[in-house]
């Protein structure tokens, strides 16, 4: 079973940039595979952000595609997330997941990771 | 894009049925029959509980199932036990190639 770990700075200025990045084990970025960042604002509800594939596609939420960019590394077997001109609406929790399991994908988010929290504040 | 619509709360006894909603709209829920459920548990990541409206992953209680008409789909849980008391999120693909979950609703156990 996939194991995936995301990783921040957990406090960032307003204005400033966030950049996560996800470690996976048990499966390859290499293959057919599709990764996925959801966020969750303390006490709040799940939010989409986007999603990558192995090969690089990415789709994004429209409300955030302006200022998210999501990345993969082959080499590090990982993937990242960078968002620019945050503010404390974009203080939650930042969980990755895969859609796939058992080498198939899915429209659904199969494994997570246990979520990292990242504050805008000064 | 809109979140999906659930009620905040739905409370039952145990071993009772609840169904909690999702409403969407003819761009997500009525376009595709790609909705799924999570679960979670405070503090906890979610957890996938149903995809493709109805199917169940291996591994999760055939105690709760999935349907959809039109524009809302619908998760029931049956045989309602203390280990089902969490927050319930909805999530449907939607037609600008993007996913949109619905607002959550927490299940209590009386």
């Amino acid at each position: 079973q996939v194991r995936l770990q995301e990783s921040g700075p957990g406090l960032v200025n307003p204005s400033g940039t966030v950049s996560l990045t996800c470690a996976v084990s048990g499966a390859s970025i290499r293959s057919g595979s599709w990764w996925s960042w959801v966020r969750q604002p303390p006490g709040k509800g799940l939010e989409w952000i986007g999603e990558i594939s192995h090969s690089g596609t990415t789709d994004f939420n429209p409300s955030l595609k302006s200022r998210v960019t999501i990345s993969i590394d082959k080499s590090k077997n990982q993937l990242s997330l960078k968002m620019i001109s945050v503010t404390a609406a974009d203080t939650a929790v930042y969980y990755c997941a895969t859609y796939c399991r058992g080498g198939q994908c899915y429209w659904a988010l199969w494994d997570w990771g246990q979520g990292t929290l990242v504050t805008v504040s000064s | 894009q809109s979140a999906l619509t659930q009620p905040a709360s739905v409370s039952g006894s145990p071993g009772q049925s609840i169904t909690i909603s999702c409403t969407g709209t003819r761009s997500d829920i009525g376009a595709y029959k790609y909705v799924s459920w999570y679960r979670q548990h405070p503090g906890k990541a979610p957890q996938l509980m149903i995809y493709d409206v109805s199917q169940r992953p291996s591994g999760v209680s055939n105690r709760f199932s999935g349907s959809k008409s039109g524009n809302t789909a619908s998760l029931t849980i049956s045989g309602l036990q203390a280990e089902d008391e969490a927050d319930y999120y909805c999530c449907s693909y939607a037609s600008s190639r993007s996913y949109v979950f619905g607002h959550g609703t927490k299940v209590t156990v009386l």
